[in-house]
């Protein structure tokens, strides 16, 4: 069955260094999406992204945060100067169409120091 | 807006009992409704979904009733196995204008043999 990969699995940044995290998305979809899990919280969305923009982002997304499509395969996340409180798990998802089930990857365990 | 609340965790249980996870939503209009599980050291695997009121999700023994008049989705096995160990999300996708999934804090289980 296709599945979300992500890479890496654990990521540990100095405060204030950017960080990418990288996904490749089931092949045939189309809508991409970011969400993150503080450790004991809820997973919280991020942000979406449809035909090479973004469609939604929330209040979480600032200027710190940017997302790209840069080739037909990959999709990445990229935290410019990170902060402490960036730390969570952060995973990436999928779906055909926007009212399509999303299929999630297994996530991105990222540690600021 | 539109929000999830479910069951606080941990559930205890023996192998063979019976399992009920209890989850409620509010939103306007009709989402669709999902239940995902984490197995530890994993990411978030779908496990069932139902787009309209009365229909009922299942897959691996479980199942959940999309009730409109109460807004909840419980997740509910007959009889669980120490495999069934994971944390249980409950969420809600809004569609429309909007694809963000909206999960609920998540039901720790714990199956004893």
């Amino acid at each position: 069955e296709p599945e979300v990969t992500q890479t890496p699995s654990h990521q540990v940044t100095q405060m204030g260094q950017e960080v990418i995290l990288r996904c490749v998305p089931i092949s045939n979809h189309l809508y991409f999406y970011w969400y993150r899990q503080i450790l004991g919280q809820k997973v919280e969305f991020l942000v979406s992204f449809y035909n090479n923009e973004i469609s939604e982002k929330s209040e979480i997304f600032d200027d710190q945060f940017s997302v790209e499509r840069p080739d037909g395969s990959n999709f990445t996340l990229k935290i410019r100067s990170t902060k402490l409180e960036d730390s969570a798990m952060y995973f990436c998802a999928s779906s055909l169409t926007g009212d399509q089930p999303q299929h999630f990857g297994d996530g991105t365990r990222l540690s600021i120091l | 807006g539109n929000s999830v609340t479910q069951m606080e965790g941990p559930v205890t249980l023996s192998e063979e009992a019976f399992l009920t996870i209890n989850c409620t939503y509010t939103a306007t209009g009709y989402p669709s409704l999902f239940w995902y599980v984490q197995y530890p050291g994993e990411g978030l695997q779908l496990l069932l979904k139902a787009t309209k009121a009365d229909d009922k999700g299942s897959n691996k023994g479980f199942e959940a009733t999309y009730r409109k008049e109460t807004t909840s989705f419980h997740l509910e096995k007959g009889s669980v196995q120490v495999s069934d160990s994971a944390v249980y999300f409950c969420a809600l996708l809004y569609g429309g204008a909007t694809n963000k999934l909206i999960f609920g804090t998540g039901t720790l289980l714990a199956v004893q043999p």
